[in-house]
């Protein structure tokens, strides 16, 4: 059951464009894409997308994610400081029949 | 507005018991797999059990097999986590969702003596 590649930290500008990426194998993103999650300090994960690039009503149109084989990528337009938080993608493993999650990216807004 | 509420955490001495339950609202939770996510603190994310839609089906971690049982009531809207013989290492934020739906705001299990 081992977890996804995500990197620890990315650090951008106010206004700049962050791209965030989260690699796995064929069971797992590549099998049915990946789900993203935005957690502040504090508070519970919220879901930006899932299957890829399927938001939920209220997400911004500044997050939009992909897939490239078996890695997934999200991308975040026009940073704002409320941005920074970490980041998670998770995706279903078909080789054991649960949910793998990457370690995370703490995402920094200079 | 879709919602899930958990309740049920405290703390527990190691080998002890513990049942959360979430309360959905909003949407058909008959129609969704739900599933139990916990963060031990200051750590990432890690699944804990997945049920099926109907109840029919369940699936764990294995570090959990044989501790931790999923259950849902549909009638109710209502889903559990039954956690049996308590580890220090079961420490942690414990979520219910719907992974590509909603997340609820945790429910903090410290498992000490």
């Amino acid at each position: 059951q081992a977890g996804l590649t995500q990197p620890p930290s990315v650090s951008k500008g106010l206004r700049q464009t962050a791209t965030l990426t989260c690699t796995g194998s064929s069971n797992d993103v590549g099998y049915q894409g990946a789900a993203w999650l935005q957690q502040h300090q504090g508070h519970p994960p919220k879901l930006l997308s899932y299957r890829n690039n399927n938001r939920p009503s209220g997400i911004s149109d500044r997050f939009s994610a992909s897939r490239s084989r078996n890695t997934a990528s999200l991308t975040i337009t026009g940073l704002q400081p409320e941005d920074e938080a970490d980041y998670y993608c998770s995706a279903w493993d078909s080789s054991f029949g649960g949910w793998v999650f990457g370690g995370g990216t703490k995402l920094t807004v200079l | 507005e879709v919602q899930l509420v958990e309740s049920g955490g405290g703390l527990v001495q190691p080998g002890g018991s513990l049942r959360l339950s979430c309360a959905a609202s909003g949407f058909t939770f008959s129609n969704y797999w739900m599933t139990w996510v916990r963060q031990a603190p200051g750590k990432g994310l890690e699944w804990v059990a997945d049920i099926k839609d109907d109840g029919s089906g369940e699936f764990y971690v294995d570090s959990v097999k044989g501790r931790f049982t999923i259950s849902r009531d549909n009638a109710k809207n209502s889903l559990y986590l039954q956690m049996n013989s308590l580890r220090a290492e079961d420490t942690a934020v414990y979520y219910c969702a719907s992974l590509h739906l909603t997340w609820g705001q945790g429910t903090l299990v410290t498992v000490s003596s």
